[in-house]
């Protein structure tokens, strides 16, 4: 177990409101990553860190913005919810770094599922 | 851009069938190679990976994948499928020094007893 938490685990909201997601790792992993899983797309990438206040986008970056303050915690905003945002929202994390000299693998939290309406 | 190809979107076997899953990835440069699994209803759990030395990989449950470089494929393959392989397939590929992993569309593979 990787020791990764996603809550909600399941949300209902109103399109144009905002929603939070949260991710939250008890193994003091460097790299974080939300990724938006979604029928005939497999799993894309939104956002990742690479340390407190380190972020960048991935490759569905637009409508999304991220926070994190704390090395366990990595947070997923929609500032105004849509329903092209329906979707499955998977954090991981990486251990080693996918990057480092011995090659690092992803292990995924259990998924926050959003309906916007 | 950087993409994976996951040609076979959904499969349906009998049981002790064998097995192919085809995945190619258009990087040129140096990659590493993973197949992930998702049970239904589940988060994806690694199956195998490939950094470097022997391209056949062999991973948990009776699975292995074949790193050929000339075609820039990972195909995943089993002898006999079983009734729980049912699930969905993700191939991934991480280009070498990045901190990116990129999914295909993932294969739904159905196996019926």
């Amino acid at each position: 177990d990787a020791g990764i938490t996603q809550s909600p685990r399941h949300k209902v909201t109103e399109t144009g409101t905002p929603v939070t997601l949260r991710c939250h790792q008890t193994e003091n992993h460097r790299y974080m990553y939300w990724y938006r899983q979604d029928p005939g797309h497999g799993l894309r990438l939104i956002h990742y860190s690479y340390g407190v206040k380190d972020t960048d986008k991935g490759e569905v970056s637009d409508g999304y913005s991220v926070s994190r303050s704390k090395t366990e915690d990595f947070l997923l905003t929609l500032e105004s919810a849509t329903s092209s945002q329906t979707s499955v929202y998977f954090c991981a994390i990486s251990d080693p770094d996918l990057a480092g000299v011995n090659g690092g693998e992803l292990f995924f939290g259990e998924g926050s599922r959003l309906t916007v309406l | 851009a950087q993409s994976v190809s996951q040609h076979n979107h959904h499969v349906i076997l009998s049981e002790a069938a064998s097995l192919e899953l085809g995945c190619n990835y258009s990087y040129g440069g140096t990659v590493n190679l993973f197949w992930y699994v998702q049970y239904p209803g589940q988060h994806l759990q690694l199956l195998l990976k490939y950094f470097s030395g022997d391209p056949l990989v062999k991973g948990i449950k009776g699975f292995e994948a074949e790193f050929i470089k000339s075609k820039f494929s990972f195909n995943l393959r089993k002898p006999s499928v079983q009734w729980s392989d049912t699930a969905e397939y993700f191939c991934a590929v991480n280009p070498y020094n990045t901190d990116k992993l990129i999914f295909g569309t993932g294969t739904r593979l159905q196996v019926f007893p």
